[in-house]
This record gives structure tokens, sequence and C-alpha cells, in this order.
């Protein structure tokens, strides 16, 4: 069954230090996002991004944020500037064509910035 | 607030019973889905709702949908140990607003 994969798992950064998590979405899929889950606490969604643009983006997602697809497989999301409160597991998810499918998640990056 | 609750936040059942999981909404929507998550892991969906429809069965997994109560349970019949995990239920918000909006999850521990 196909997958979106994460990479890496788990990386640790110091605050204020640039991070990039990748994604590899599924390949048919033309719907891509980022979700982020604080340890313990609600799933929060970041951006979508469809087109090759964001198609929506929460309040979460700050100029410290960006999103690319550089290379029409890889996903990435990058955090300029981390803080301490950026800590929490980073979920891409893909989705084949919008509202009537599920979404499929890869298995998440634990950032932790100290 | 567009998001909802899960209802109970935690259960605990032996193995073999049905568990029952609540979610309760605000906005329209346009479908509603159900999502399990594994400690530590990504989210698996299980099952999608449409706003016209009123149940829906997938394996162990029974979904209802009540839109004039803005609710939703998912029944998971005959629990296994491995069925322990967190589920979330996450809303599609109808409008156009092309994102899901997750609950806070329930944990369901099954006692072999």
């Amino acid at each position: 069954e196909p997958e979106v994969t994460q990479t890496p798992s788990h990386q640790v950064t110091q605050m204020g230090q640039e991070v990039i998590l990748r994604c590899v979405p599924i390949s048919n899929h033309l719907y891509f996002y980022w979700y982020r889950q604080i340890l313990g606490q609600k799933v929060e969604f970041l951006v979508s991004f469809y087109n090759n643009e964001i198609s929506e983006k929460s309040e979460i997602f700050d100029d410290q944020f960006s999103v690319e697809r550089p290379d029409g497989s890889n996903f990435t999301l990058k955090i300029r500037s981390t803080k301490l409160e950026d800590s929490a597991m980073y979920f891409c998810a893909s989705n084949r064509q919008g509202s009537n499918y599920g979404y499929t998640f890869g298995s998440g990056t634990r950032l932790t910035v100290v | 607030s567009q998001q909802g609750e899960e209802d109970p936040q935690a259960l605990s059942i032996q193995e073999g019973e049905n568990a029952t999981m609540n979610c309760s909404y605000k906005t329209s929507i346009n479908n509603l889905q159900w999502y399990r998550q594994n400690s530590g892991r990504g989210l698996v969906h299980l099952i999608l709702i449409r706003s016209n429809e009123r149940e829906k069965h997938s394996g162990r997994l029974r979904v209802t949908l009540d839109t004039s109560k803005k609710s939703s349970s998912l029944l998971i019949t005959a629990s296994r140990a491995a069925d322990t995990a967190s589920y979330f239920c996450a809303r599609y918000i109808q409008g156009g607003s092309e994102k899901l909006v997750f609950g806070k999850g329930m944990k369901l521990t099954v006692n072999p």
C-alpha cells in the first residue's frame, strides 16, 4: 500500500536554528498538508498546498514557516528560526482529490527544540 | 470554534466488548472522518461518512452521523487488544475550506 514518507523521524535543534522537515507524498495525490501535534494534545492544521501553491494556512503558520514542493516529489516544511514552543510532532499528509477522500498521513517527525 | 469534542476522553474496556466513541461538532460539514493513532505514530484513516449519509460500516467499525444533532459515533465491535489507540474525529468543513479539523481525540484501552 502506498505510504507517505517523512524524514527525519526525530530532529533535535537549537532554538533559533532553521529546520527543514521532509515529506514524500503519495505520487498520484494532488493535495498536501502539514499538521502538528504537541505532545498529548490535539492535531492542529498548519497548511494545505495544491497546484504548487498554498491553498490555506492557519494562524500558527506565520512568517517563520514556509512550504515548498521543489521537485515534484518532495514536500518540505521549513521553520526559519525555531522556538521552544515549536517542539511537536509534525505530520505530513496527502490526499487524492480533496474533500471526499481520507488523508494518508506519514509517521511524523518529532521536532525537539532545546 | 469549528472544533468539536470526542466523548468520552478515555475509555477502558475488556477484549470482546464493544467500544463506542462520540464526536460533536458545531459547524456544517461536508464529511466527517475517523482516524486512529497508535502511540507515537501517525494517524490512520479509518472511515469517511458524507453529510448525506447516516450510517456506514467497515469491518468491525460502524459509524453513524446525525447532522441535525451535529454528532457522530464510532462503534468498534468485538474489540481486541490491538484496537488500543487514540481515536480522532475530523470534520471537513463545508464551504470550500481545504482542511480537516481534528478533535482532541479519545484514548481507548482494550485490556486482554
